[in-house]
């Protein structure tokens, strides 16, 4: 089956403006996750969705920063006013997150790109 | 605060070689993840451990958790070129819970030569 999709793979952007990254997760897959690769600090967790709830916002780096799911399915993450420091790879991942079903395995999308100039 | 740290974070090592890449995390969990990363492309789940002794194997890689001393290792034996990538362990701070964001280590970049 599908796994789960980003868009757009690549995205390079002027400082100051706005972008928005987009994750489909795999179908019936009802946690979502956002993470962010960069050589400085590796991998690092930003957000989690539970359905179209954030329990936990406080990995988001700055305020510039924010993330929204709808129907369940769709998140997206937008960043205003883009710096340099938020050049990385954007990773969407998904899992199943049921009662009972304990593995909790996420499964990563491709990532986006983002350059900053 | 949850720390992952993996050793070594550069490995250099020749084909048919047996290796072990190791990972230490400081607080109780007993879900512990490995992933494979290769250049440019996202990461790939190579094993899920869940409870204190699993032990898990994929061909020439095998893993392992023990809870106790909140270490997990990843063994490789007789390398073989086409392992040759990025390894992350990552761990879910969140033990008995929901599902949560995990913490990583820094990866462990192994280059198995000819």
């Amino acid at each position: 089956g599908a796994g789960v999709s980003q868009s757009p793979s690549n995205k390079v952007t002027e400082k100051g403006k706005d972008v928005e990254l987009r994750c489909d997760p795999i179908s019936g897959h009802t946690a979502l996750y956002w993470y962010r690769q960069s050589l400085g600090q590796g991998l690092e967790f930003l957000i989690y969705f539970q359905g179209n709830s954030a329990p936990d916002k406080s990995g988001l780096p700055s305020d510039r920063f924010s993330a929204e799911r709808t129907g369940g399915s769709v998140s997206t993450l937008t960043i205003q006013r883009t710096q340099q420091e938020d050049s990385a790879v954007y990773l969407c991942a998904s899992s199943l997150d049921l009662a009972g079903w304990v593995s909790y395995e996420q499964y990563f999308g491709p990532g986006t790109r983002l350059t900053v100039t | 605060e949850l720390k992952v740290e993996q050793n070594p974070l550069f490995l250099s090592m020749q084909e048919g070689k047996n290796y072990t890449i190791y990972c230490n995390y400081s607080t109780t969990s007993d879900r512990l993840y490995w992933y494979r990363q290769d250049p440019g492309k996202s990461l790939e789940s190579l094993f899920v451990l869940l409870s204190n002794g699993a032990v898990k194997q994929e061909g020439r890689l095998m893993a392992s958790l023990d809870t106790k001393a909140r270490l997990s290792t990843l063994h490789i034996t007789a390398a073989v070129h086409d392992l040759s990538a990025t390894y992350f362990c990552a761990v879910d701070p969140n033990s008995g819970g929901g599902a949560d964001g995990l913490t990583f280590g820094k990866g462990t970049h192994l280059i198995i030569q000819p």
